[in-house]
């Protein structure tokens, strides 16, 4: 069965500054669409960036970027030039590609809190 | 803001009472998802559909949950004999079919409490 794991529960940086965090996830299918969403204090859940298995190249939006290590079955998020509008929780989540629209499943979440 | 529009944003039931709440998903998407999110955060999948078929549901054995999506009307998840366990935040996401467009986009939610 498929499972996503983020161990980071809480991450605080200062803000302009560059955060990790990180994500590992379990699957059998040889192809799948990985996910991070960002839900803010309001409880607003954004799409953030995705990256499918297929591609070698990390995926990029604005100041958001992935490293992903697929041998580690890892897909961490990147945040470049923090600001304090980035603090939120954020989720990883994968969709097996045997199975189009299929569901997501999510992590934990990591909060993250950006000081001034 | 969100284009996903759930309703109610916030409902009270006592135990044993049906709970229902509606989703208009974002116009032109055909596929509708589900999700509990508990208050650790933790995304329970429920239901997804395609216009107005099932495409996968977690096994409802308790009965007690039910979901649809007819055509020209809100998609609604009801549950019919609410229990404690059930106060959760519940989302409505909603999105294009496969391919680079995939994504979800999610409602306000629907907090529900059980007392």
């Amino acid at each position: 069965a498929q499972k996503v794991t983020q161990t980071q529960t809480s991450i605080s940086v200062v803000e302009k500054t560059t955060v990790t965090m990180d994500c590992v996830y379990e699957t059998r299918d040889s192809s799948y669409f990985l996910f991070w969403y960002k839900q803010t204090a309001s409880g607003e859940i954004v799409f953030l960036i995705r990256q499918d298995s297929y591609k070698k190249e990390n995926a990029t939006v604005g100041h958001y970027s992935l490293n992903f290590q697929k041998p580690k079955s890892s897909i961490g998020l990147i945040i470049t030039a923090t600001q304090i509008e980035d603090s939120a929780v954020y989720f990883c989540a994968m969709r097996e590609g045997n199975y189009n629209q299929g569901k997501l499943i999510f992590g934990q979440g990591t909060k993250l809190s950006i000081k001034p | 803001n969100s284009k996903v529009i759930q309703t109610p944003r916030y409902l009270v039931k006592g135990q044993g009472q049906k709970a229902k709440m509606r989703c208009i998903p974002e116009k032109g998407h055909p596929v509708v998802f589900w999700y509990q999110q508990n208050k650790n955060n933790e995304f329970k999948f429920l239901i997804n559909f395609q216009n107005q078929e099932v495409l996968q549901q977690i096994d409802m054995t308790e009965k007690r949950f039910s979901a649809e999506c007819p055509s020209n009307s809100p998609c609604s998840l009801e549950i019919q004999s609410s229990e404690a366990g059930d106060s959760a935040l519940y989302l409505c996401a909603s999105s294009l079919r496969g391919g680079s467009n995939e994504r979800l986009f999610f409602g306000h939610g629907t907090k529900l409490s059980v007392l």
